[in-house]
């Protein structure tokens, strides 16, 4: 099926470990975005990248870091989490409309 | 930077009834588009309808239409004969037309509706 895959689904971890969240889309989109859902403050902006080889801060991009490995994937890192990042993370793609991937629930304690 | 945002943080309608969901925004751009996104449960992003700004023709489909009212920066949204399916988290967003701001959404926090039987 078309569309934006983020990999996993779910995961808990402990406070200082690291994990990489994996993404990606087949819809051969140039830009790709990744976004955290919390309670009351919507989604937010994390890093996006316009095309590849690109990648830009967002409004939220301290304790993340991306790669943009090639034109389909899009990954988000976590080099030490915090309590603070627990959060729903989504991916998405987009090319004069935004698919968005199934999301992460990411719980850290 | 632009902002978007939604007061009501909850509301209820009865079935078959029709419910407006409120959004406003704050920008110093006067071309851009304007998005209703719904979360149900599931968590999936679903795109419900989107506007242009330079069109002065409120977008509608099937049963959601909006309001927009672009000198207030007001963007509301009807759902006329609700339905069950209808119960979910909607999200007002913003994105600039021009490429420099490299096409970022900027989400509101979100209206919970819930649809009574």
């Amino acid at each position: 099926n078309a569309g934006v895959t983020q990999t996993p689904k779910f995961q808990v971890l402990k406070t200082g470990q690291s994990m990489t969240l994996q993404c990606a889309q087949d819809m051969n989109h140039n830009s790709m975005y990744w976004y955290r859902q919390d309670p009351g403050m919507g989604l937010r902006l994390i890093y996006y990248s316009a095309s590849e080889g690109t990648t830009d801060k967002g409004e939220v991009p301290n304790g993340y870091n991306v790669s943009r490995l090639n034109k389909r994937e899009f990954s988000l890192r976590l080099e030490s989490a915090a309590p603070s990042q627990t959060s729903v993370y989504f991916c998405a793609s987009e090319n004069y409309g935004y698919t968005f991937g199934s999301g992460t629930r990411l719980t850290v304690v | 930077a632009q902002t978007v945002t939604q007061s009501q943080p909850e509301m209820s309608v009865q079935e078959a009834e029709t419910v407006t969901l409120s959004c406003t925004y704050d920008t110093s751009e006067s071309d851009y588009y304007l998005f209703w996104y719904k979360q149900p449960p599931s968590r999936q992003m679903i795109l419900v309808i989107r506007q242009e700004a330079y069109k002065q023709q409120n977008a509608t489909e099937n049963r959601f239409s909006v309001n927009f009212q672009k000198a207030a920066k007001s963007f509301s949204l009807k759902i006329s004969d609700s339905q069950l399916g209808d119960a979910a988290m909607y999200f007002c967003a913003y994105r600039s037309r021009g490429v420099e701001y490299g096409n970022k959404l900027v989400f509101g926090a979100g209206t919970i509706l819930r649809v009574k039987s």
